[in-house]
């Protein structure tokens, strides 16, 4: 049984287009993330929600667009995309709020996205 | 500006020898770190954990390593193992409710048979 789970796996499009990543976790966490991993390997996170709110906004374009439409939901939804959005996009969550405590996350298998 | 490093993408060990990975944090607010496993193709799995009270925590075969003063720590892995082969990050972050990770770039590690 999948704890976190990512659709589709593979997405390959053109320059232009808007397209959407859909992601769910089943392990009752409050908090789930996306990350982008580049070509050069780097993971970096963008987003992250908590019971549905946004605490977590890193400087990304605002192309990209997060909608949590339940706790174990967050999807991902791209605009316009660009040559230089080809990536891997991961989801995560983990356990939370722990105020002094970090939580471990749990990541999806992945989505690789190419852009043409 | 990269936070948390890895400063070998890549390490070879034989089998049943000890691995050990290494990484550097810049940030002294970091106070809980993290080492991830990726597979090919897989999403990273949690491997261990360590907070900043500690210097050491064991679990099995890996054991991290906390050196606070020069802001490093280190995944031992004793035997290793080929099915140990795969790419490992640590991550950082801070103890203020934020749950923000800084991962570093991943050392891929080969445990040759």
């Amino acid at each position: 049984d999948t704890a976190v789970s990512q659709t589709p796996k593979y997405l390959v499009t053109q320059m232009g287009n808007d397209k959407s990543i859909k992601c769910e976790q089943n392990l009752g966490h409050d908090t789930m993330y996306w990350y982008k991993q580049d070509s050069k390997k780097f993971l970096k996170i963008m987003f992250s929600y908590n019971n549905k709110e946004l605490i977590i906004n890193e400087t990304v374009p605002n192309r990209f667009s997060p909608k949590s439409p339940d706790k174990a939901h967050l999807n991902l939804h791209i605009n316009s995309l660009e040559l230089g959005d080809s990536a891997v996009y991961f989801c995560a969550s983990s356990q939370g709020p722990g105020t002094g405590y970090t939580y471990e996350q749990y990541f999806g298998p992945g989505t690789r996205l190419t852009v043409t | 500006d990269q936070q948390v490093k890895q400063n070998s993408p890549s390490l070879s060990v034989q089998e049943g020898r000890i691995s050990i990975l290494n990484c550097d944090y810049t940030n002294s607010m970091f106070d809980y770190f993290l080492w991830y496993k990726k597979y090919p193709a897989e999403g990273p799995t949690f491997l261990i954990s360590i907070s900043s009270i500690k210097d050491k925590n064991e679990d099995g075969r890996f054991t991290v390593f906390l050196n606070k003063s020069a802001k490093h720590l280190s995944l031992h892995i004793v035997p290793s193992q080929p099915g140990d082969s795969a790419v490992y990050f640590c991550a950082a972050s801070g103890s203020s409710g934020t749950y923000k990770y800084i991962f570093g770039t991943g050392t891929r590690l080969k445990v040759l048979a």
